[in-house]
């Protein structure tokens, strides 16, 4: 079953407005989850590694105040996209490793995101 | 040259043909190498781990060849249900990186 639990699935929001995507590990406590962010036909694009208790690590080129993550707790993670905007609009995705599968990642189901 | 290539495709094959997926990254200090499946507006799924020794699971064959640094997933006796973009996806310490995907179609 799945490990990992993203919410919501799909949202549709209007440019300017704030969406929150949650990222919940089920099962186990993970200290460092992932957001990716993936643009039709192509792959998924690391965003930043979200820590628990501390701050989150962006890539480069990720706007850190318009794509906010806060972990404050070991099973939570969310990724705020702030005055979204058209060009926001794409599949959100979360992963996260459980501690007793490896390096085998485990992704929720995704966030399709839609600004208009 | 980026970090993991793989082949866009798209392959399109009949059911039942045999069809070979490529993938080459460019550090050799990787350590893990899967294959992941990923449908249609879905998340990815491990379809499964490659290793040198080579890895079987059904139809599915994936092997690594770290000299020559890449890794091959072969599908055999193609499925209707095989039909979806599959990602060569690397390790690197506590980085995962993923190739762009390599979709495949399979018709009846």
């Amino acid at each position: 079953g799945a490990v990992v639990s993203q919410h919501p699935s799909r949202v549709i929001c209007k440019s300017g407005t704030s969406v929150k995507i949650e990222c919940r590990s089920l099962d186990f406590q993970a200290t460092t989850m992932f957001w990716y962010r993936q643009f039709p036909k192509q792959s998924l694009m690391l965003m930043a590694t979200s820590n628990e208790g501390s701050k989150a690590t962006y890539e480069q080129g990720v706007e850190k105040d318009k794509f906010l993550i806060n972990h404050a707790s070991l099973t939570l993670s969310t990724l705020t996209v702030t005055s979204a905007h058209p060009e926001d609009s794409s599949f959100y995705i979360c992963s996260a490793f459980p501690p007793d599968r490896g390096t085998e990642a485990f992704f929720g189901q995704g966030t399709r995101l839609t600004v208009v | 040259r980026k970090e993991v290539e793989q082949d866009p495709g798209p392959f399109n094959v009949p059911e039942g043909a045999t069809v070979a997926f490529n993938c080459t990254y460019s550090n050799s200090a990787s350590q893990s190498f899967f294959w992941y499946r990923q449908d249609c507006r879905k998340e990815p799924k491990l379809l499964m781990s490659v290793y040198s020794s080579g890895n079987e699971d059904g139809r599915f064959t994936a092997q690594l060849n770290r000299a020559s640094q890449y890794i091959s997933l072969l599908i055999r006796d193609s499925k209707l249900s095989d039909s979806a973009t599959y990602l060569c996806v690397v390790i690197e310490g506590f980085k995962t990186i993923f190739g762009a995907g390599t979709r495949l179609f399979v018709k009846a």
